[in-house]
């Protein structure tokens, strides 16, 4: 069975920095591509980045490019993103989700980042 | 503002059908057959129901269905029962894997849609 668990989130001041985590299990790690995805309180979904499985390929949102830098540890079997220069906006869940190449099809119960001073 | 256009809310009555849609672009839903769509319950990751705009993954009931005309997708619940009242948020990716066609925007997300079983 697929099970991704996200952990990290915290409360963290304007500017300071986080990063999260994603341990994954229950299928091959290194064959697929994984992306993270955040809701802030009461909103929708927002795409955030993605990484291929050869991390050849990566892609980030607009609203956090140049301060998010996801990478993988397939020896862990671990997603991570690193989280800088933080800004209230960044105030999410943060979900890690496995892509398929056409959907993301499992996702983990999400880890909560506030930025509060 | 939404990459994805999709009404606020929508609604129906148990054994009705009820069907949301999503309006994108060329660049996105009428570019690709990579439409999705996800149901999210409150407190819950979201969950996906349709992929490839139309198949659904094991364990989804066949009530819920999905179609794609030019740049808009639609998502269909038929049979209305009272656990499908929930959020329901359509996605596109813009690209391959290995090549977005549009700035590093790989995936977009439309508003979503609360939908309220009567």
């Amino acid at each position: 069975e697929v099970h991704l668990v996200e952990s990290g989130g915290g409360l963290v001041k304007p500017g300071g920095s986080l990063r999260l985590s994603c341990a994954a299990s229950g299928f091959t790690f290194s064959s697929y591509s994984m992306n993270w995805v955040r809701q802030a309180p009461g909103k929708g979904l927002e795409w955030v980045s993605s990484i291929s499985s050869s991390t050849s390929y990566i892609y980030y949102a607009d609203s956090v490019k140049g301060r998010f830098t996801i990478s993988r540890d397939t020896a862990k079997n671990s997603l991570y993103l690193q989280l800088n220069s933080l800004r209230a906006e960044d105030t999410a869940v943060y979900y890690c989700a496995r892509d398929s190449d056409t959907a993301l099809d499992y996702w983990g119960q999400g880890t909560l980042v506030t930025v509060s001073s | 503002q939404s990459a994805l256009t999709q009404p606020p809310s929508a609604s129906g009555s148990p054994g009705q059908s009820v069907t949301i849609s999503c309006t994108g672009t060329s660049s996105d839903v009428g570019g690709y057959n990579y439409v999705s769509w996800y149901q999210q319950h409150p407190g819950k990751a979201p969950k996906l129901m349709i992929y490839e705009v139309s198949k659904r993954p094991s364990g989804v009931p066949d009530r819920f269905s999905g179609s794609k005309s030019g740049n808009t997708a639609s998502l269909t619940v038929s049979g209305l029962q009272a656990e499908d009242e929930a959020d329901y948020y359509c996605s596109s990716y813009t690209g391959s894997n290995s090549y977005v066609l549009f700035g590093d925007n790989y995936v977009v997300f439309g508003g979503g849609t609360k939908l309220t079983v009567l």
